[in-house]
């Protein structure tokens, strides 16, 4: 099955702008989907599709996909940003679909 | 409001069988596009998918762990369980259940997620 690639840490000073990344042959036919996790708790979706956040997402995330790069992107970082942040796509590779995660990025608020 | 709840045993020992529920409400499985699906994290690890279920009764898995999963629903009990069989403390981890709209391709609720560690 395919893989998705996320630097394994990212950091960004306070009120500044963040871009996280995914790389995987999967987002070169389907959309990353964006998850934030805090510690002890479940991921929470913040973005999905080609650019759409839940209610209650924060305008300050957006998504963004060129080729086999997806991108997380915070404008404007707040320190309740602070976080691992995970990609996942579907993958039909082999004939079989399912589906993938990235292996997180560390965000630091500095 | 959709809200999930995975519920099953805190303790396996190496090669017995992991049964897992979900209980949901909020929607059901029965309507077109709608899915369930369980994805793990072991303690300090990444997230990974395990299976998926859809409202047509159609069944995903992962291609590495896809001999020892099965997925399957109870659609008036509003509940999908996850049968993991041989059990291996690298098993060891927190195992959520999701919900997922075809359409929009994401998981979009979790379960609070259940911690399942295997230990003899």
């Amino acid at each position: 099955s395919s893989e998705l690639t996320q630097d394994p840490a990212v950091s960004v000073a306070l009120g500044q702008t963040v871009r996280i990344t995914c790389q995987g042959d999967s987002l070169r036919s389907y959309y990353a989907s964006w998850y934030q996790q805090k510690p002890g708790q479940a991921p929470v979706l913040v973005i999905y599709g080609k650019n759409n956040r839940p209610s209650g997402i924060p305008d300050r995330f957006s998504g963004s996909s060129s080729g086999n790069t997806a991108s997380l992107t915070i404008t404007g970082a707040q320190a309740e940003d602070e976080a691992d942040y995970y990609c996942n796509s579907r993958d039909s590779s082999g004939n079989h679909l399912n589906w993938v995660f990235g292996g997180g990025t560390k965000l630091t608020v500095l | 409001q959709v809200t999930l709840r995975e519920s099953g045993p805190a303790l396996v020992k190496p090669t017995q069988t992991l049964t897992l529920t979900c209980t949901f409400s909020g929607f059901s499985l029965s309507t077109s596009g709608m899915c369930v699906s369980w994805i793990r994290q072991p303690p300090g690890k990444a997230l990974e998918w395990l299976a998926l279920i859809d409202w047509d009764d159609d069944k995903y898995y992962s291609t590495s762990l896809k001999t020892r999963l099965t997925i399957s629903k109870d659609t008036s009990k509003n509940q999908v369980v996850l049968t993991m069989t041989n059990m291996d403390p690298v098993d060891t981890a927190t195992y959520y259940c999701a919900h997922l709209i075809v359409g929009a391709g994401a998981f979009d609720y979790w379960g609070q997620g259940t911690l399942v560690t295997v230990s003899s």
